[in-house]
Formats: C-alpha cells, structure tokens, sequence
C-alpha cells in the first residue's frame, strides 16, 4: 500500500492479557515511530527505530511494552499484562530521511476492560 | 531534552475570523520544526514545515507559520477559517541533534463558529 498500515484498527482485551500491535511502514522508509494518544491528549512519544541503529525506547512507560523492527519493515508493539490505563489509540509513524515529515498510520485503537 | 509547549488548549473561532495557534519550543540546536492536522476520525496530516531559510512558510489549506528563534516560537496562522479547519492541531519539534526524533506538543483543538 502506499501508506503506513497498522493493524487491528481496533482492539478490546481483558485487563492482564498480552496484546501485540503491528505495523507496516511505508516502504523505504528508515525511520520508524510509536507514539500513544490518550483520549483528549497529545502524542506520547514512546519508541524510534532508525535504520540499524539502537532504538530510542526512552518513551516506553513502564517494562510491560516493548517494541521489535526487522531491517526496515514491519514493527511489533507488544503490551503484557495489559491494564486500564494502557487504553489509547497507538499511532505508528515512518519517515524516509532525517528531517523528513513523518507519515502517520491511523492507529490501533486499544481498549482494556 | 527538547520540549514543546502549546499553550493554549482549545480556541473558539467564527468562520471566516482569522486564526493564530501558539508554540512554543525548547531544543538545543537548530530545530526542524513542524505542524500537523487531525480531523476528527481522521490521521494526523502535515500541514507544513521549517528546516531552514526562509521564516515564513506556507503549507497547505492556507495555513502559514513563521519561525522566530528569538522567542523560541512557531505559531501557526490561517487569514480567514473555514468550517472544516475544526480539528486538533500539533506542533512538533525535531532535529538531527535528537537523531530526528520528533517531540510534540499537547495540542490545540479549534472549534469554528458559523
């Protein structure tokens, strides 16, 4: 496709499940973003892939989210043991270039009851 | 660390009433700075973008910033507003000194009166 694919689009787990998100970058592009977004907040920043490079986890709140990157393609955000307060719409986001705009997918959208 | 600060949470406009949306930035070096759009349901959308030269940019749906390194700003404007400019908006901030990592702010969400 032509822009940035992340999948489900919309989620609804139990709180304590493991949930893992994907997404598919727009091909080419080396850098790779997940950012959170609470309902009526900003964006989150929670972990940048660049090229080969170590990801910047800096972001991730807390030992239960992680993220993986193959080379340049796909990305995984996995939750573990999922609480309430994980409930937000994650957006993944690729960029081709240093300085280059960021290209946003249209998130998953998490809901843990 | 690089910041970003809108400081103004919602703003109410009429329709064709002119717009200003504040940022405000904190970072290290030369920033590259950016502003994007959500629409309600809708993905984040770039309106426009600063790296370098001139200070004055233009985006798109007649948007326009202007970088002013001496208050570390970079407000967003649009002359006269149109109903569907009702949206949420980020102001974002980056470079190469971050490893372009970019950092935005809390937002700005815009309602348009008729």
């Amino acid at each position: 496709g032509a822009g940035v694919s992340q999948s489900p689009s919309n989620k609804v787990t139990e709180k304590g499940k493991d949930v893992e998100l994907r997404c598919d970058p727009i091909s080419g592009h080396t850098a790779l973003y997940w950012y959170r977004q609470r309902l009526g907040q900003g964006l989150e920043f929670l972990i940048y892939f660049q090229g080969n490079s170590a990801p910047d986890k800096s972001g991730l709140p807390s030992d239960r989210f992680s993220a993986e990157r193959t080379g340049e393609s796909v990305s995984t955000l996995t939750i573990q043991r999922t609480q309430q307060e994980d409930s937000a719409v994650y957006l993944c986001a690729s960029s081709s270039t240093i300085a280059s705009p960021l290209h946003f997918g249209n998130g998953t959208r998490l809901t843990v009851t | 660390a690089q910041s970003v600060t809108q400081p103004d949470i919602h703003i109410t406009v009429s329709e064709g009433a002119s717009l200003e949306l504040r940022c405000n930035y904190s970072y290290g070096a030369t920033p590259y700075l950016f502003w994007y759009v959500q629409s309600p349901g809708q993905g984040l959308q770039l309106l426009l973008k600063y790296f370098s030269g001139d200070t004055l940019v233009q985006g798109i749906k007649g948007f326009e910033a202007e970088f002013k390194r001496s208050q570390s700003s970079f407000n967003l404007r649009k002359p006269s507003v149109h109903w569907s400019d009702a949206a949420e908006y980020f102001c974002a901030v980056g470079g190469t000194a971050a490893g372009n990592k970019l950092t935005f702010g809390g937002g700005t969400r815009v309602l348009v009166k008729p």
